[in-house]
């Protein structure tokens, strides 16, 4: 049972524009929520977070927004540049002993054409 | 600050045989937690260690094990392997201590199982 889910493999937007990638969540246990970036042949990078005491955080190009009634996260990237190319990943982690440990979705394949 | 640093970037064995694989935490990160990325299944959690201790562990086979040392190292090994093993295995470190906590992973080790 998919834990943290990201229905959408793949995401084409236009340079300059907004991505929006979403992942939405089952277990009411998770209390952090983290986006990494990963290209091919290397390892994730951790991009922002959000803990559930907030519903959006910002850093730069990337905001993360957190709607714990509907269970769902998303990461907008404004404005989108082609070496955002990459997929990305959500993830959660929940409350007590497995703070350390992630659940993280399929991932979302985003491609930014110039 | 130096990342994570996982040696031995690219291996190949043979069913059968076992592996290792290193991990060193960035510097002062006292929780290492091991995943296994496949096409098929995404970002998987193998296992979480805090001072020398496993904290956490995910639904992988006992043929899959790990360790921390006092200077907070890790390594996972591998035995018997099988060729649905062939797989990015990726350390990660962070803190490990308190809620929210950012987890940084390295550029994994690719293992081939052939």
């Amino acid at each position: 049972d998919q834990q943290v889910k990201q229905n959408s493999p793949s995401l084409s937007v236009q340079e300059g524009r907004i991505s929006i990638l979403n992942c939405d969540y089952t277990n009411s246990m998770f209390d952090y929520f983290l986006w990494y970036k990963k290209y091919p042949a290397e390892g994730p990078t951790f991009l922002i977070s959000i803990s559930s005491i907030k519903d959006k955080n910002e850093d730069g190009r990337f905001t993360v927004f957190l709607n714990k009634s509907a269970k769902h996260l998303s990461l907008h990237i404004v404005p989108s540049q082609p070496g955002d190319s990459a997929v990305y990943f959500c993830a959660a982690s929940a409350r007590g002993g497995s703070n350390y440990k992630l659940t993280f979705g399929k991932g979302t394949l985003l491609t930014v054409n110039p | 600050k130096a990342g994570v640093t996982q040696t031995p970037r690219y291996l190949i064995k043979t069913r059968g045989q076992q592996v290792t694989l290193s991990c060193s935490p960035i510097s002062g990160h006292r929780s290492v937690s091991w995943y296994q990325q496949t096409p098929g299944q995404g970002l998987q959690f193998l296992f979480e260690y805090f001072s020398e201790t496993q904290r956490n562990k995910g639904n992988f086979p006992g043929r899959f094990s790990g360790r921390q040392f006092s200077n907070s190292r890790s390594e996972m090994n591998v035995s018997t392997l099988e060729l649905g093993d062939s797989a990015l295995y990726l350390c990660a470190s962070s803190s490990g201590q308190g809620a929210g906590n950012t987890i940084y992973f390295g550029e994994g080790s690719w293992l081939t199982v052939v």
